[in-house]
């Protein structure tokens, strides 16, 4: 069964600096999407960026970069510029189509301060 | 723009007591599930469903039964509600079963059983 790892249940950051939240995931089959989405106080949950496996280039939106080592099995989020509305819970989460199902990791908060 | 509408947001129940936690979603999204958050352990798939008529098991659903008569609505019941059904449950939709495809998410019901 897939199963998807975050290591660091908090992390902090000043305003404008950069910070990277780790994930890693296991897997035996090739084809699989992965996926962070954050989840501020307000509870809903908003997909930040995707990265598709069979993607050598790593995904990039806006402030938020991926860096995706598919041997690894790593794919960690880094966020630059970080902003006082960055500070949330970040969740990693994987997804395959062979079963359809949406399997997230523990999750990582994120606080910032000024 | 609606999106993916959950009620209640909050409920309290005695432990034994039933209850059905509404979702719908007017996206016209094939794919919903049912996700339950607890502290420490991320969101947990409870059940499925990859279109009308189809319903599936996902990592934790003892306890819970769901059923998905229209494309739209996709309810959550509670048999016979215990402690540990304590949780903050979220409900998913996307546009189909696939790895790529982005979940939208509820704002979540707060469910508390006492």
């Amino acid at each position: 069964a897939q199963t998807v790892t975050q290591s660091q249940p908090e992390m902090s950051v000043q305003e404008a600096e950069t910070v990277t939240l780790s994930c890693t995931y296991d897997t035996s089959e090739s084809d699989y999407y992965l996926f962070w989405y954050k989840q501020p106080p307000s509870r809903q949950m908003i997909l930040v960026i995707r990265q598709e496996a069979y993607k050598q280039q790593n995904a990039t939106e806006n402030r938020f970069s991926v860096n995706f080592q598919k041997a690894a099995k790593s794919f960690s989020l880094k966020i630059s510029d970080s902003q006082l509305g960055d500070a949330a819970m970040y969740f990693c989460a994987y997804n395959s189509a062979e079963t359809d199902k949406l399997i997230f990791g523990t999750g990582t908060r994120l606080q910032v301060f000024p | 723009n609606a999106g993916v509408t959950q009620t209640p947001k909050f409920q309290v129940l005695k432990t034994g007591q039933s209850m059905t936690l509404q979702c719908a979603q007017d996206m016209n999204h094939e794919y919903m599930s049912w996700y339950r958050q607890d502290p420490g352990m991320g969101l947990r798939l409870i059940h499925y469903s990859v279109g009308a008529g189809i319903t599936d098991q996902g990592e934790v659903p003892n306890g819970y039964n769901v059923s998905r008569s229209t494309t739209e609505d996709f309810p959550l019941r509670l048999l016979s509600a215990a402690p540990s059904q304590t949780s903050v449950y979220f409900c998913a939709s996307s546009l189909s079963a696939g790895a790529s495809t982005e979940a939208f998410f509820g704002q979540g019901t707060r469910l508390t059983v006492v």
